[in-house]
């Protein structure tokens, strides 16, 4: 069946340091893909997506590049701020609203 | 612009007792859903409505029952609430169809079932 894959946290950085958070999925067809950030007592909020394969989301200096024939949407970081600690989900989209499938989520702890 | 609005924030029940949480938004978007997030199992679909007047079964349905009260609005219920339903509890909605418009989400109720 489908699912999402993650890497399990918490993931503790440096400020400045680079960051990586894998994330692979098993779905049939051709699924879009998100990751979706939560802040400390919020909801999620939608950080970047891409549509079909070798698409490229970015977004507030986070990307995450669709790799089909890997079938992963990991998600980058160059340089990570203390505003970044957060829990990232990866998620995808499969041929309609039932086909909606988050991961586990990843908690993120930057440090000073 | 509120977004997506959830009450209540918290809230503790005694197994059996019945509650509904309340959902809204302002974004005259078309399509509502309603997630459950326990830890170690991500985010699941408990129900979801595409469209004012229609409500369909997500992947975790069973001791739910939802009611699309008008196109703002969308209520999740607990009949007789269980311990295996305590949860977080969001609420998002979307334009559409989610695979091509982003889901916005609420702030999440908090609730747990002695």
């Amino acid at each position: 069946g489908n699912s999402v894959t993650q890497m399990e946290g918490p993931v503790t950085l440096s400020e400045e340091a680079f960051l990586t958070i894998n994330c692979t999925y098993t779905a049939t067809g051709y699924p879009s893909l998100f990751w979706y950030v939560q802040y400390p007592g919020e909801g999620l909020q939608l950080l970047l997506k891409a549509t079909k394969a070798d698409d490229k989301g970015s977004n507030k200096g986070f990307e995450a590049t669709y790799r089909k024939e890997t079938t992963s949407f990991h998600l980058e970081k160059g340089s990570v701020q203390v505003s970044d600690s957060a829990v990232y989900f990866c998620a995808f989209l499969s041929g309609g609203y039932q086909k909606v499938t988050f991961g586990t989520g990843t908690k993120l702890q930057v440090i000073p | 612009n509120a977004g997506v609005t959830q009450t209540p924030k918290f809230q503790v029940l005694k197994t059996g007792q019945s509650m509904t949480l309340q959902c809204a938004q302002d974004m005259n978007h078309n399509s509502m859903y309603w997630y459950r997030q326990d830890p170690g199992m991500g985010l699941r679909l408990i129900y979801y409505s595409a469209s004012e007047g229609t409500t369909d079964k997500g992947e975790v349905p069973n001791g739910y029952n939802v009611s699309r009260l008008n196109k703002r609005e969308f209520s999740l219920r607990l009949e007789s609430a269980a311990p295996s339903q305590t949860s977080v509890y969001f609420c998002a909605s979307s334009v559409s169809a989610p695979q091509y418009n982003e889901q916005f989400f609420g702030p999440g109720t908090r609730l747990t079932v002695l």
